[in-house]
């Protein structure tokens, strides 16, 4: 079983639409990423996550530490939202030593018009 | 401000042969980390520099080297490549790793083919 579960894997909806991809893991982690992905590959950071909820215009994600589970929301979704989703774990290490990325498959978007 | 930069966009190799990829983190941003994303996967933690040091590795070969240099810009070197190497290899700078580490930062990518 992956450390980082996305779904859905693939999910297809129409402009206007309220989105939500989900993200489960079964680590400790110090933080969580959600990540945007173009095809070409360039990555841009959404949102870093240590608790509750946070807000970028139409984009909203919210984590609860104790169920290990965050979920990324689109509100009014827009054809140029269409993108690879991607949820990625910072791991809790007690020592607060060094720690690379953890991720998840990513969650493939399409929104038609 | 330029953020992350990385180079060659593109290349192509032969099994066997060798090659070295770089990264200009952003500026500010003393920590590099290194991902490996095969096609239709998700990205792979390769490792992670700092104070240029290789402070933590996935599950990566020894094939797979790398380096930091005192300006924080950092090179990835893959010896003996085999078709498997084929990929998009992402760069990412932050502040500080570990808990510490703050927004992360990620370039264009660099993606090698290995005939």
């Amino acid at each position: 079983k992956n450390e980082v579960e996305q779904s859905p894997q693939n999910l297809t909806a129409q402009e206007g639409e309220f989105i939500t991809i989900n993200c489960s893991y079964s680590v400790g982690i110090s933080a969580l990423h959600w990540l945007q992905q173009h095809p070409g590959g360039g990555i841009v950071s959404l949102f870093m996550l240590s608790s509750g909820k946070k807000k970028h215009g139409r984009l909203i994600a919210t984590i609860n530490i104790q169920e290990k589970h965050s979920s990324l929301h689109i509100t009014a979704s827009h054809p140029r939202d269409s993108a690879v989703y991607i949820c990625a774990v910072r791991r809790y290490y007690s020592g607060g030593g060094a720690d690379g990325l953890t991720f998840g498959k990513g969650t493939h978007l399409i929104i038609q018009p | 401000d330029a953020g992350v930069t990385q180079s060659p966009t593109h290349l192509i190799k032969t099994r066997g042969q060798q090659v070295t990829l770089r990264c200009s983190p952003k500026s500010g941003h003393d920590t590099v980390s290194w991902y490996q994303q095969a096609l239709g996967q998700g990205p792979q933690f390769i490792f992670q520099y700092y104070e240029e040091e290789e402070r933590q590795r996935g599950n990566f070969p020894d094939r797979f080297s790398g380096h930091q240099f005192p300006n924080y810009s950092s090179e990835l070197n893959v010896n003996a490549l085999l078709l498997g190497d084929s990929a998009l290899y992402l760069c990412a700078s932050s502040e500080s790793p570990g808990h510490r580490a703050g927004e992360l930062f990620f370039g264009e990518g660099s993606r090698l083919t290995v005939l």
